[in-house]
């Protein structure tokens, strides 16, 4: 069975420091990886996505992310964080249940980013 | 479009009370998904409608009845819910694929449902 690891609950980081958020999956199957963002109060926004071909991916709002299949990650990373980056990010992996297609989520990563 | 639009943005209701969630797209998507989340959690798939018929129900309590009555509507009725069903409920949808085909799923804004 598919399910995904997100390895911090909350990472603290100042303005402009770089920010790495970890993810750790398992799966039998193919891999079909993504990162989302859920600013507060609104719903899920697709960061970036992994489904096949480069290793390295890149997304929106200057993250990027590194699929690792010997090291079964996909590890998050922004070069310099901004206080509007400020949110909840959950990693998920797509899983089969039933004959469908399903997203299988992390608990979630609280990015926090200080002045 | 991209979107997908849910309404209300907010609700409260009492136990008694029956109420509805909407969610719509115009994408041409024959895939569309109730999700559960509460605070501080990951979304939690509820329903899952393709081809307008209920494909996937997640063991959801009966107080929940979802309802597809087009390719681009998606409601979800309420009825007689207990204060533990506050949370926000988010919509997605997609295209539907076969042979492990993966079709991204785009979400809508979510209802923030509080139950009193």
């Amino acid at each position: 069975a598919q399910s995904v690891t997100q390895l911090d609950s909350q990472v603290p980081v100042f303005e402009e420091a770089p920010v790495e958020l970890r993810c750790n999956y398992s799966s039998s199957v193919s891999v079909y990886l993504f990162w989302y963002v859920q600013y507060p109060n609104q719903g899920l926004q697709l960061l970036l996505k992994y489904l096949s071909g480069s290793t390295l991916v890149k997304g929106i709002n200057g993250f990027e992310a590194e699929f690792n299949k010997s090291q079964t990650s996909f590890h998050l990373r922004k070069p310099s964080v901004h206080i509007s980056d400020t949110a909840e990010y959950f990693c998920a992996v797509v899983g089969l249940s039933g004959g469908y297609n399903k997203l299988i989520f992390g608990a979630g990563t609280r990015l926090a980013v200080h002045p | 479009d991209t979107e997908v639009t849910q309404t209300p943005k907010h609700l409260v209701m009492g136990m008694t009370n029956k109420k509805s969630l909407k969610c719509e797209q115009h994408m041409g998507h024959r895939a569309m998904y109730w999700y559960k989340q509460k605070a501080k959690k990951p979304p939690e798939l509820m329903f899952v409608y393709s081809y307008e018929k209920l494909s996937i129900n997640e063991s959801v309590p009966s107080r929940f009845s979802p309802e597809c009555p087009n390719s681009s509507l998606l409601n979800l009725h309420l009825h007689a819910l207990q204060p533990e069903d506050s949370a926000l409920y988010l919509c997605a949808s997609s295209r539907t694929g076969s042979g492990g085909v993966y079709n991204e799923q785009f979400f809508g804004p979510g209802t923030r449902l509080t139950v009193l």
